[in-house]
């Protein structure tokens, strides 16, 4: 399976600590992207890491990818209580279709 | 600029029924996809159009069905309705080619519930 596995499942800081969401997958990747889902909504993109590639940051976010152990991971630097949600690792393989395989989702609780 | 937008956004349907869901994309993107996520779990991949064509099918069965329009909006089906097929259903579209080296846009979904 190419399935992107998310480690924690749940994890639970105070503001203005960092928090650490991991991302394991079994198979070669075009890309990897990162997304973020509050309750009820729908997903939104954070980043796109093409394999390529080993860091890329947005604003407060840091992905990393390493695909020779095939994981990422995203931190998210001084957290605020609005950046409580769900965060979902997605794997875009090979081939020409834009077929994103979600991992299972970390959720992010920060207490303020 | 219009998000993603989806219709509608919560439906409540018995076994056996059919249902129709919709979807609009951004303006200028051509490639749809939809998306299946239950409960506590990360959307599976259902289906994708790129220039009305189908690009992508996921391991669902042949209940579900999709169209896209020349508008570039889309129509996801779902025939004989079963309690399993409850979940939040996600449209997304893409610039580009369609093929995942951009970024998916998410509209936020129309809740399906089965009775």
């Amino acid at each position: 399976s190419q399935q992107g596995e998310e480690d924690p499942q749940a994890l639970s800081i105070q503001e203005g600590e960092n928090a650490t969401m991991n991302c394991s997958y079994k198979t070669s990747i075009n890309n990897l992207q990162w997304y973020r889902q509050n309750s009820g909504r729908g997903l939104v993109h954070l980043i796109l890491i093409r394999s390529n590639e080993r860091e890329k940051h947005s604003g407060r976010l840091r992905v990393t990818l390493d695909t020779s152990k095939k994981s990422s991971s995203l931190l998210i630097t001084a957290s605020r209580a609005a950046d409580t949600a769900s965060y979902f690792c997605a794997i875009h393989g090979s081939g020409n279709t834009g077929k994103l395989i979600f991992g299972q989702g970390t959720t992010l609780q920060v207490k303020p | 600029d219009a998000g993603v937008t989806q219709s509608p956004t919560h439906l409540i349907k018995t076994r056996g029924q059919q249902v129709t869901l919709r979807c609009s994309p951004i303006s200028g993107h051509k490639s749809v996809s939809w998306y299946q996520q239950v409960l506590g779990q990360g959307p599976q991949f259902i289906f994708q159009y790129y220039e009305k064509e189908e690009r992508g099918r996921g391991n669902f069965p042949d209940r579900f069905s999709a169209r896209q329009f020349p508008n570039y909006s889309s129509e996801l089906n779902v025939n004989a309705l079963l309690l399993g097929d409850s979940a939040l259903y996600l449209c997304a579209s893409s610039g580009g080619y369609g093929g995942g080296n951009q970024p998916q846009h998410f509209g936020d979904g129309t809740r399906l519930s089965i009775l």
